[in-house]
């Protein structure tokens, strides 16, 4: 298995713009987990799916955010407008339950100019 | 409210030395316990985790220990490696399983020659 894909691996855009996360979480796994990491906050969980289906979007900072999963195979997260404070690595990991390892992606670097 | 932290945010050990790397965890309900390695520019990497109703669990070169009383955790590494150098975070969460993971801000463990 190729393990978590993500994707673009940076990105760059300015303030205002829409930015999409994308992620493929490992098959047969059916957790998904949004994650963003900065050196002031380091690792926050924004949101995380079963099935499919979002079961906890407590940890998204605000409603510019937002987060779906249309199948088992893929994920994304929209921050629409993007802001200069949003620019962080956003990680996407998956595991087989809630009791199990989270294996994460490489990560996204967006930098809102 | 209820938090992670690393008491040393870096530690510096000669290579072939043993190295521990300190957690302390705030919230007495929770019950499982992972640590995690971040190389640069990579995702986190599980190493090696523990639930609340163990004192000690051994991997390769790794240890954990937990110390409910204290509320302390603790990740031993044995013989320690140049490609151990990488920053270590410890993360909790609780209901039995690995959702709403809370993780720590790392330790920076440098290896040196």
């Amino acid at each position: 298995d190729a393990g978590v894909i993500q994707s673009p691996r940076h990105e760059v855009t300015e303030m205002g713009q829409e930015v999409t996360l994308r992620c493929k979480p490992i098959s047969g796994h059916d957790y998904l987990f949004w994650y963003r990491q900065t050196m002031m906050r380091g690792l926050e969980l924004l949101i995380y799916f079963n099935n499919n289906v979002p079961i906890d979007d407590s940890g998204m900072p605000e409603d510019r955010f937002s987060a779906k999963m249309p199948n088992a195979s893929f994920s994304t997260l929209k921050i629409q407008p993007s802001e200069p404070r949003d620019s962080a690595v956003y990680f996407c990991a998956s595991s087989w339950d809630t009791t199990d390892t989270q294996y994460f992606g490489p990560g996204t670097r967006l930098t809102v100019l | 409210g209820e938090s992670v932290g690393l008491h040393l945010p870096t530690l510096s050990v000669q290579e072939g030395d043993n190295s521990i790397i300190n957690c302390a965890y705030s919230n007495s309900a929770s019950d499982y316990f992972i640590w995690y390695k971040q190389e640069s520019g990579k995702g986190p990497q599980f190493i090696i985790d523990i639930r609340s109703n163990m004192d000690k669990r051994q991997g390769q070169r790794v240890t954990v220990l937990l110390n409910k009383t204290v509320k302390h955790l603790s990740l031993q590494i044995a013989a320690t490696q140049p490609g151990d150098s990488a920053v270590y975070f410890c993360a909790e969460t609780w209901g039995g399983g690995a959702d709403g993971l809370t993780f720590g801000k790392g330790t920076h463990l440098i290896i040196q020659p």
